[in-house]
């Protein structure tokens, strides 16, 4: 079975623009986290998507956001980029019907904000 | 507040013993962990997990220990190798609020 994938794998841009990330989750999975890591922070919560509804959404500005399509695929939308929004994206995917259970991560998009 | 943090930032441990790797958790209402390890230039890979209703759990070569009572998450790798020489994190999830919480990691270094 293929695990979760992430396109692109790096990417870079320049201050105010805007950037769309894809994630396509393992084939069964229904729910997509997303999470940003850096070195100062850390892996942290963006938000979550269950059968195209955001389930939950962490501590970020409106600037960040995401959706999911029918066919569970995501992608995250960060616009306006800022120099501090340079970082690793991960996706991660689970079946997560209800209550928490394994998530299993991509590889990550590097982002990098010039 | 609600957080889950790891005890040493940095682990070296000869190759062939065994590796503790420790974690402390703030929110009383968790009901699930899990430990990843995260290799350079890749996302995070699923260790093992626990639920609350349990206090020990194995896998190959890996056991994860939860004590509720301190809050406090352990991860035992036997017979460490080269190979385990990475970044682990413990995370936690309340109950319904489909997210996981991290901790700061542990970066462990096997000498050969």
């Amino acid at each position: 079975k293929a695990g979760v994938t992430q396109t692109p794998r790096y990417l870079i841009k320049t201050r105010g623009q805007q950037v769309t990330l894809s994630c396509s989750p393992i084939s069964g999975h229904r729910s997509v986290s997303w999470y940003q890591q850096t070195p100062g922070q850390g892996l942290q919560f963006l938000f979550e998507y269950f059968s195209e509804t955001q389930r939950n959404k962490g501590n970020f500005p409106g600037r960040f956001s995401g959706r999911q399509f029918s066919n569970s695929r995501s992608e995250m939308n960060v616009s306006t980029l800022e120099l501090g929004d340079s970082a690793l994206y991960l996706c991660a995917s689970s079946l997560a019907g209800s209550g928490p259970d394994e998530q299993y991560f991509g590889p990550g998009t590097r982002l990098t904000v010039t | 507040g609600e957080s889950v943090g790891l005890h040493l930032p940095t682990l070296s441990v000869q190759e062939g013993d065994n590796s503790i790797i420790n974690c402390a958790y703030s929110n009383s209402a968790s009901d699930y962990f899990i430990w990843y390890k995260q290799e350079s230039g890749k996302g995070p890979q699923f260790i093992i997990d626990i639920r609350s209703n349990m206090d020990k759990r194995q896998g190959q070569r890996v056991t994860v220990l939860l004590n509720k009572t301190v809050k406090h998450l352990s991860l035992q790798i036997a017979a460490t190798q080269p190979g385990d020489s990475a970044v682990y994190f413990c995370a936690e999830n309340g109950s319904n609020d489909y997210k996981l919480s991290f901790g700061a990691g542990t970066t462990v270094t096997v000498r050969a």
